[in-house]
């Protein structure tokens, strides 16, 4: 079935700098979505993106759909300490079930 | 708030319970999707329901099993629990804008077999 490989695991940064994130897949998805979970909730989709080279940006977050359509990058500039969590990306399938990554777990130091 | 709710939050039950976990879409919501969270497997689909009728199915036990009735609210069934079943069990509910569907997820239950 399909796989994304999502990277780095976990990322343990300092409040302000900039955060890089990608995800990667042996197949193509015509979608790619990026997740945050907070301890205890759900996840909460931050960003969509819909076509191959698409760049979107929500706020201090960016994701782009790279143009092979395998894989794809979040970022986030001048993190906060709200920004910790889990980063999930996620791509649906024909059924639209989705498939997650991983996860990238996120700590900032303050 | 997603607008999705989920009952209970958490529950604690022994090897071979049997239990049953609630989820109510988002108004107007059709679609219906049940996400199993575990440390070793991640995030994982098990089944989708559609306006009461199952239409996808993903890595789902034969131990489990669900449903989801007129009023749209979604129950899924967890039977001869494991100790391996211990988890996060998740359902998110859709809404398809512009030909695109994007799922919104519920708190959760978080189910300790014990």
């Amino acid at each position: 079935g399909q796989q994304l490989n999502q990277s780095p695991q976990s990322m343990f940064i300092q409040e302000g700098e900039d955060v890089s994130m990608n995800c990667t897949s042996s197949s193509i998805f015509n979608t790619w979505l990026w997740y945050k979970q907070d301890p205890g909730e759900g996840p909460v989709l931050l960003i969509a993106l819909y076509k191959a080279g698409e760049l979107t940006s929500n706020g201090r977050l960016t994701a782009q759909f790279g143009i092979t359509r395998k894989d794809s990058f979040l970022n986030i500039s001048a993190s906060i300490p709200s920004d910790v969590g889990i980063y999930f990306c996620a791509g649906p399938n024909a059924g639209n079930m989705l498939t997650f990554g991983g996860g990238t777990r996120l700590m900032v130091k303050p | 708030d997603s607008g999705v709710t989920q009952t209970p939050k958490h529950l604690i039950t022994a090897t071979g319970q049997r239990v049953t976990l609630r989820c109510s879409p988002r108004s107007g919501d059709l679609s219906v999707y049940w996400y199993q969270q575990s440390l070793d497997q991640g995030l994982q689909f098990l089944i989708q329901y559609y306006n009461g009728e199952e239409r996808a199915k993903g890595n789902i036990l034969e131990r489990f099993s669900a449903q989801q009735f007129p009023d749209l609210h979604s129950e899924l069934n967890l039977s001869s629990l494991e100790l391996g079943d211990s988890a996060l069990y998740f359902c998110a509910s859709s809404v398809t804008d512009g030909g695109y569907e994007t799922q919104y997820f519920g708190p959760g239950t978080r189910l300790l077999v014990l």
